[in-house]
């Protein structure tokens, strides 16, 4: 299993322009988590999605939009970049049993908007 | 909303030393959670625990719910430790999605 994938790695995007951050998982996880973090504060969460088809938001989403048409793929959409929206950005997912919630992270995506 | 602090921000120890990070949390949890940052930026799970005391290898998870306080100890500490430890706490109130702590860096010098 690859497990949480992420592309692209590394972006910079000009003040404006718009890209989509993907993240893909193949252990049939039925959550996934989109987090940015930022240098000294901990992961926010920006949206989720508890299955395919519904997704809510987090914390921090103004700025962002998702989409889950399948279980497998959980893109995030930056429509006009500003640079407060340059971060680390961590996809992850989970099989929710009960109360514990044991999360697997991507390898991240480092997005600097200029 | 929980907050979650972690202690120390920051942390460099000699290999071999015994390390402890701290952490604790405001609101009565589901789960507490310690994550592994390292350089390249990957980030894993070390432990999901709810109560008492959790082993693998070197790495010992305790918490004490009464006290909303957690510890993290690395026996005989190597420079391969060398990463962000970052804790998170999941609560029924948020849905059990998990809240995290800005995390700790340990630098292990050999």
């Amino acid at each position: 299993n690859a497990g949480v994938t992420q592309t692209p790695k590394f972006r910079i995007l000009k003040i404006g322009q718009s890209m989509t951050l993907q993240c893909t998982q193949d252990m049939n996880h039925n959550y996934m988590y989109w987090y940015r973090q930022d240098p000294g504060m901990g992961l926010k969460l920006i949206y989720y999605s508890v299955g395919a088809g519904i997704t809510d938001k987090g914390e921090v989403p103004n700025g962002y939009n998702v989409s889950r048409s399948t279980t497998e793929d959980f893109p995030l959409r930056l429509e006009l970049a500003a640079p407060s929206q340059t971060s680390v950005y961590f996809c992850a997912s989970s099989f929710k049993r009960g109360m514990y919630n044991e999360q697997f992270f991507g390898p991240g995506t480092r997005l600097t908007v200029l | 909303k929980n907050e979650v602090e972690q202690s120390p921000q920051n942390l460099t120890a000699q290999e071999g030393e015994f390390i402890t990070i701290n952490c604790s949390y405001s609101v009565g949890i589901s789960a507490l959670h310690w994550l592994q940052q390292h350089p390249g930026g990957g980030i894993v799970s070390l432990f999901m625990l709810s109560s008492g005391k959790k082993k693998h290898g070197r790495l010992i998870a305790t918490i004490n719910i009464q006290e909303k306080h957690s510890s993290l100890h690395i026996t005989a500490s190597h420079p391969r430790d060398s990463a962000v430890y970052i804790c998170a706490v999941s609560y029924m109130e948020y849905g059990n999605k998990l809240v995290f702590g800005a995390g700790t860096i340990l630098r292990v010098k050999s």
